[in-house]
């Protein structure tokens, strides 16, 4: 079945530490995306690939990284510099350049810092 | 001002009520729009999408006003299960960054 996949589900990472989430989608999708979510709050985008080998920073980048060397695979590094990384982390993927195409979204990272 | 602005609620809905929401966008490249729903602690999942002729899915209504720039949902005989964060979302035609708002909360009482 065609889909997208985060792993892992729970992660715990201790202060000072990077740390990188995967993200894969078996959908033949050209853009994938990166967002946060924390209690409450809505959805803020990290950061976007639309081809492969290219990326855009969203709204809240900073501490972030992240990689497109294939069109399957998009992981974001939470690197140390991110102050407040616990969140609830959502991957998801679509093809923009066809009109109303709906994103579709894995079912998300939880991260802790412990 | 935010890409994508919506009341967050909540809203507290009697069981078989009529309930709307609205959502604005100030990016005039703003060319798709949908609608999602999260449950708790899940993932979001598309309820539908919005057309600017409108459309209709159901008891679901979604409408779509480019000149005002906002898009609006309307749930008809609202059930218990439609209980849940309703998210707005703009994808922009230029660069093909998708924004979401950030959600409105529906509760339906029994």
């Amino acid at each position: 079945d065609g889909g997208i996949t985060q792993s892992p589900k729970y992660l715990f990472r201790k202060e000072g530490q990077n740390v990188t989430l995967s993200c894969e989608q078996n959908l033949n999708h050209d853009a994938m995306y990166w967002y946060r979510q924390d209690p409450g709050q809505g959805l803020r985008l990290i950061y976007y690939s639309q081809i492969v080998n290219d990326f855009q920073k969203g709204d809240i980048a900073e501490g972030y990284s992240v990689s497109r060397e294939k069109k399957e695979s998009f992981p974001l590094t939470v690197t140390s510099a991110q102050k407040n990384p616990t969140a609830f982390y959502l991957c998801a993927s679509s093809t923009p350049r066809r009109m109303n195409t709906e994103a579709f979204f894995g079912q998300g990272t939880r991260l802790t810092v412990v | 001002r935010k890409e994508v602005e919506q009341d967050p609620g909540p809203f507290n809905v009697p069981e078989g009520a009529t309930v709307a929401f609205n959502c604005t966008y100030s990016n005039s490249a703003s060319q798709s729009f949908f609608w999602y729903r999260q449950d708790c602690r899940k993932e979001p999942k598309l309820l539908m999408s919005v057309y600017s002729s409108g459309n209709e899915d159901g008891r679901f209504t979604a409408q779509l006003n480019r000149a005002s720039q906002y898009i609006s949902l309307l749930i008809r005989d609202s059930k218990l299960s439609d209980s849940a964060t309703y998210l707005c979302v703009a994808l922009n035609g230029g660069n093909e960054k998708l924004t979401f708002g950030t959600g409105t909360r529906l509760t339906i009482i029994p």
